[in-house]
């Protein structure tokens, strides 16, 4: 069975560049969260999906957005790329809402 | 205020020793509560969740104290393969989130 995969591994992008970050969840897994851990912290809730809505928003500023499709895959997308948005940016899918999370590999970003 | 607080360490120990991480939390309405393993560049695990009355998984102990609230690990006769940061998460009822601590640092060695 395929888990939670993401695309790409890596990126490298420049100051107010923008990025899409890809997630496919677990075949029958309905909701997708995104998360960033910047280096030395724990992961931050940035978005949650379920059922192709938002159901959660962290505190991140409106340069971050997201969106699910049908086939319940999802995209991250962070505007005007900052140093401080280096980060590993993690999905995780879940059957339900909240618990049952996996955890995807990530997508190292580094802005420079 | 943090919603998870974890010692960051490093806590180096020998292999065989036992080792315990604690963890608190800071809000109240906290209703679930795990470990996470993670291993250097690598994604988060699932180690355990926490039940209110304490659970157990071969090595591993997880206990939670709602009066005090805190999260605790304990590692018994610990491996080499246990080196690795272990993370304190907690989730709320409605809410479609978990919090992460920074997480500890364990180096298990020879």
């Amino acid at each position: 069975d395929a888990g939670v995969t993401q695309s790409p591994t890596h990126l490298i992008k420049t100051r107010g560049q923008h990025v899409t970050l890809r997630c496919s969840p677990i075949s029958g897994h309905k909701s997708v969260s995104w998360y960033q851990q910047v280096l030395g912290q724990g992961p931050q809730f940035i978005f949650q999906y379920y059922e192709k809505e938002e159901r959660g928003r962290g505190n991140f500023p409106d340069r971050f957005s997201a969106r699910q499709f049908p086939n319940y895959s999802s995209e991250l997308n962070v505007n005007a790329l900052l140093l401080g948005d280096s980060a590993l940016y993690l999905c995780a899918s879940s059957p339900g809402q909240v618990y049952g999370y996996t955890f995807g590999s990530g997508t190292r970003l580094t802005v420079v | 205020r943090k919603e998870v607080e974890q010692d960051p360490g490093p806590f180096n120990v020998p292999e065989g020793a036992t080792v315990a991480f604690n963890c608190t939390y800071s809000n109240s309405a906290s209703q679930s509560f795990f470990w996470y393993r993670q291993d250097c560049r690598k994604e988060p695990k699932l180690l355990m969740s926490v039940y209110s009355s304490g659970n157990e998984d071969g090595r591993f102990t997880a206990q939670l104290n709602r009066a005090s609230q805190y999260i605790s690990l304990l590692i018994r006769d610990s491996k080499l393969s246990d080196s690795a940061t272990y993370l304190c998460v907690c989730g709320q009822t409605g809410a479609n989130n978990l919090f992460f601590g920074t997480g500890t640092r364990l180096t298990v060695i020879p």
